[in-house]
Order: structure tokens, then sequence, then C-alpha cells
């Protein structure tokens, strides 16, 4: 069974940071494109940043301006998204979502990781 | 970049009604449009992928259609179970792979 846990989320000031994880499992994880997709409070989903197979090709959202960072560790089946400089419009439930290859949707989600930034 | 705008953002509808859900790109995608299902409380969905082909498992009364700038989203026979939020995405090349704001549909 495909599986995709996500980890890291909570409490933090702004200005401060955060990685949150993503735990593949069911599949073969370096064959597959990964993504990180948030939904803010009561709103609508927005996709946040994407990353290659190898991880050699990164992709973010222009609204985050160079403070997010994705990797992936294909030894360890692990997506990450490193967070710096956060601020309080970045609180949402962050899901990894795996691509189900080129030009494929979004086929597997996990269950999200709550990122909460506040002083 | 590309803009995915869904309208109407929200409706209500009766048991059994049929229900139609837009979406447009603000440039043509071909058919690298898909639609997904949000519960409340629950994680996305895919429904549909390549603007009409319906994912496993997904009920036939949910279909798609369209291609290039104009798509939609129909229920044929709308069921009490089918009360939640309908995004769709553009997925085509590289990303962004931008969401439309959601249409939350809700039971008259």
């Amino acid at each position: 069974e495909v599986q995709l846990v996500e980890s890291g989320g909570g409490l933090v000031q702004p200005g401060g940071s955060l990685r949150l994880s993503c735990a593949a499992s069911g599949f073969t994880f370096s064959s597959y494109a990964m993504s990180w997709v948030r939904q803010a409070p009561g709103k609508g989903l927005e996709w946040v940043s994407a990353i290659s197979e190898s991880g050699g090709s990164t992709y973010y959202a222009d609204s985050l301006k160079g403070r997010f960072t994705i990797s992936r560790d294909n030894s360890k089946n692990t997506l990450y998204l490193q967070m710096n400089s956060l601020r309080a419009e970045d609180t949402a439930l962050y899901y990894c979502a795996k691509k189900d290859g080129y030009n494929k949707p979004f086929d597997c989600w996990g269950q999200g990781t709550l990122v909460t930034v506040s002083s | 970049d590309i803009q995915m705008t869904q309208s109407p953002s929200s409706l209500s509808a009766s048991v059994g009604d049929r229900v139609t859900i837009t979406c447009r790109a603000s440039q043509g995608i071909s058919n690298y449009l898909a639609w997904y299902q949000q519960k409340p409380g629950q994680v996305p969905k895919l429904l549909i992928y390549a603007a009409s082909t319906l994912q496993s498992g997904v009920p036939s009364r949910f279909s798609g259609s369209g291609s290039g700038t104009d798509f939609t989203l129909t229920i044929s026979s709308l069921q009490p179970e089918d009360v939640a939020t309908y995004y769709c995405q553009k997925y085509n090349s590289a990303p962004p792979y931008t969401f439309g704001q959601g249409t939350k549909l809700e039971i008259k």
C-alpha cells in the first residue's frame, strides 16, 4: 500500500524555521517526482514546491520568495521541506503528494502536518 | 504563470440533481487537467485526470470534459456523500501545478 507520512510541524515564532519530513513507503520512491501542497485554515489548496525523481530539479511557488527549500533522500525514502523566515501567512496544513509520472497528477497524498506561525 | 479559475465558488443542490462545476485556464493546457475531491476533515482525493479519465474506484456518476482552456466536472445524480470541496488543477509539463480556488458543494 502506498503511504506518505508527514512530520515536523508545530508552533514556531515569526522569523523562525522548521523542517518538514515525508516518509514514503509502498512504492519505488526514487522513480517519482514529489510535491508539497499547503492549505491554510478554511482556505483552498496551494501548491508550494516540487522536486524531480533524482532531486536534481526543484521548483517553488513565486510567493515563497526563496524562503523554502525542498530536498529528498532517496536512500531513506524521505522528502523534506526546509522552511525559513516563517510568517503568519505560512500557517497551514502541509501535505506531501506523489506525482504519478510525467504529465500525470497527484495520485497519493499524506495526512498532512500542521505548521502554526505565531508569537 | 497559468491561472486556474473555478465557478461557482459554492453551490447548493438537491439529492438527485445534476451538478456542473467549471474550470478555466488562463492559457491552453491541452487536457492536463485533474479534479480532486476534499471531504470535510479529509485529505484531497484524485477523481479525474486527463480532463475526462475517471480514477479507479470513483463512481461513474462523476464525469469530466474539456480541453484547452475550458473544463467541466459533472455529477450526474448528486448523492449525500458527494458533499465536499472540489478543486481543479493543471499539471502539464513543469510547475507551478496551480489549483483552482475550489467549489464548495452542499446539499439543499
